[in-house]
C-alpha cells in the first residue's frame, strides 16, 4: 500500500536554529500533500497545503515566513521551520493521497517528527 | 464555523466488550466521514470511510455508522483486544478543500 515518510522522526536544537522536515510518497506521486501540527492531547491541525511546482495554501493564523515548505518533485515536499523558539515544539506530520486527486479517499500519514525547541 | 466534537474521556473497557465511540459534528453537510487510529508518537493509520448515503460499514471487528440527521457517526470494536489501545479520530473533509478537519480524538483503552 501507499507509505509516506518522514524524516526526522525526532529534533531537538536550540532556539533560533532553523529545522528542516522531509515528507516523501515512496511508491506514488502526490501532487498535493499536507502538513499537520498536533499539541499534546490535541487534535491535528491543518498548516498549509503543499503543491508541487506552485506555492503552499497556508490555513490562517500560520506565517509563512516562519514555515517555509517547498513541493519541488512529486514525491517530495519539505517544511522548513525557521529560526525556531520554544513555542514552535510540537509533533509535526505530513500526509498524500493516493491517488492524488480523489478527495473521497484516505490520506496517508508521515510518522511525523517531533520538534523540541530548548 | 466547522466543529467536530469527539468525547475527550479516556474509554476503559474489559477485553472481549464492545467498545463505542462518538463523534458528532455541526455546520458540515459531508460526503464522506473517516476514522483514523493514532498511537503514541505516531501518524495516523487510516481504518475506515463511509460515504453519506451509507448507513454502516464493517471490516472485521470494526463497524461504523453515519446518521447525517442526527449529525453523528458511531465506530464499535467488537471483541475488543488490549492491541486496540489507541486514540481513534475522526476526521470531515474540509468545505470546498482537499484537507480534512479532525476531531481531538478518543482514547481506548483495553484491559486485559
Amino acid at each position: 500500500g501507499a507509505v509516506v515518510s518522514q524524516h526526522p522522526s525526532w529534533v531537538i536544537c536550540k532556539s533560533g536554529t532553523s529545522v528542516k522536515i522531509e515528507c516523501r510518497s515512496l511508491d506514488f506521486q502526490a501532487t498535493t500533500m499536507f502538513w499537520y501540527r498536533q499539541f499534546p492531547k490535541q487534535s491535528l491541525m491543518l498548516m498549509a497545503t503543499s503543491n508541487e511546482g506552485s506555492k503552499a495554501t497556508y490555513e490562517q493564523g500560520v506565517e509563512k515566513d516562519k514555515f517555509l515548505i517547498n513541493h519541488a518533485s512529486l514525491t517530495l515536499s519539505t517544511l522548513t521551520v525557521t529560526s525556531a523558539h520554544p513555542e514552535d515544539s510540537s509533533f509535526y506530520i505530513c500526509s498524500a493521497r493516493d491517488p492524488p486527486d480523489t478527495s473521497n479517499q484516505p490520506q496517508h500519514f508521515g510518522d511525523g517528527t517531533r520538534l523540541s525547541i530548548l | 464555523s466547522q466543529k467536530i466534537e469527539q468525547n475527550s474521556e479516556a474509554l476503559n473497557i474489559q477485553e472481549g466488550k464492545t467498545a463505542t465511540l462518538t463523534c458528532n459534528y455541526t455546520n458540515y453537510s459531508p460526503a464522506y466521514l473517516q476514522w483514523y487510529r493514532q498511537d503514541p508518537g505516531r501518524g495516523p493509520v487510516f481504518l475506515l470511510l463511509i460515504r453519506e448515503n451509507e448507513k454502516e460499514k464493517r471490516k472485521e471487528r470494526l463497524k461504523v455508522t453515519f446518521d447525517t440527521t442526527l449529525k453523528q457517526s458511531l465506530f464499535h470494536i467488537t471483541a475488543s483486544q488490549p492491541a486496540d489501545s489507541a486514540t481513534y479520530l475522526c476526521a470531515l473533509p474540509d468545505t470546498g478543500r482537499r484537507a480534512l478537519t479532525f476531531g481531538s480524538g478518543t482514547r481506548l483503552q483495553v484491559q486485559p
